[in-house]
């Protein structure tokens, strides 16, 4: 059964920066396509952005872009999300979610999801 | 951007009876649509995707239909357990954003 563990989440001021992490395994995580998604306190779920299994190519949402980069370490089977410039309006709870494929192609939805770590950006 | 307007935002059922979701896209999304299911304090797991299709392990109770623009969830018979919220999410907007709707909570 597939699992995926976040980390790294916390208290940051705004303007400060944090780096999330996710552990995958159980399955062969240098193959699919990642993402991680928020959801801010009871509101909806966000899509954060997006990364290719070579990270050759990746995608942010309007909202981060030139402030959040996704990246990973397909050795360690880690994904990241370095947060930079953090405002009051990235609070959220943050899920790392694995993009299922077909013969190599994305799908672009989402079939696993880890329980996710809690990102709090205030003064 | 894709816009997903889903409706009602909650809906009141008892156990047993028909819940139907509807989820509405601003552009034609084709059949790339997933639905999904958030208990409190629990990551969001998929239901369907494919706008019909059900993931592995999804009880037969939860079915999905439409295509284009018009979307629907239901469940055929309210079991405790699904009592829940429920999103819907576009993946044919690419190579710009993914979008969810605004989320359908079905309570007691």
């Amino acid at each position: 059964q597939v699992q995926l563990v976040e980390s790294g989440g916390g208290l940051v001021k705004p303007g400060g920066s944090l780096r999330l992490s996710c552990s995958a395994s159980k399955f062969s995580f240098s193959d699919y396509y990642m993402s991680w998604i928020r959801q801010a306190p009871g509101k909806g779920l966000e899509w954060v952005a997006y990364i290719s299994p070579s990270s050759s190519y990746t995608n942010l949402a309007e909202a981060v872009k030139g402030r959040f980069t996704i990246s990973r370490d397909n050795a360690k089977s880690l994904l990241y999300l370095q947060m930079n410039t953090l405002k009051a309006e990235d609070t959220a709870v943050y899920y790392c979610a694995r993009v299922p494929g077909v013969m190599g192609a994305p799908l672009y939805y989402f079939d696993s999801w880890g329980q996710g770590t809690p990102v709090t950006v205030s003064s | 951007e894709i816009l997903l307007t889903q409706s009602p935002a909650t809906l009141s059922m008892s156990l047993g009876e028909r819940a139907t979701i509807s989820c509405r896209a601003s552009q034609n999304v084709r059949s790339n649509l997933a639905w999904y299911q958030q208990t409190p304090g629990q990551a969001p797991r998929l239901l369907i995707y494919g706008a019909s299709t059900r993931a592995t392990g999804i009880p037969a109770r939860f079915s999905g239909s439409g295509s284009g623009t018009e979307f629907t969830l239901t469940i055929s018979s309210l079991q405790s357990e699904d009592f829940a919220v429920y999103y819907c999410q576009q993946y044919n907007n690419l190579p710009h954003g993914l979008s969810f709707g605004g989320g359908t909570k079905v309570d007691i």
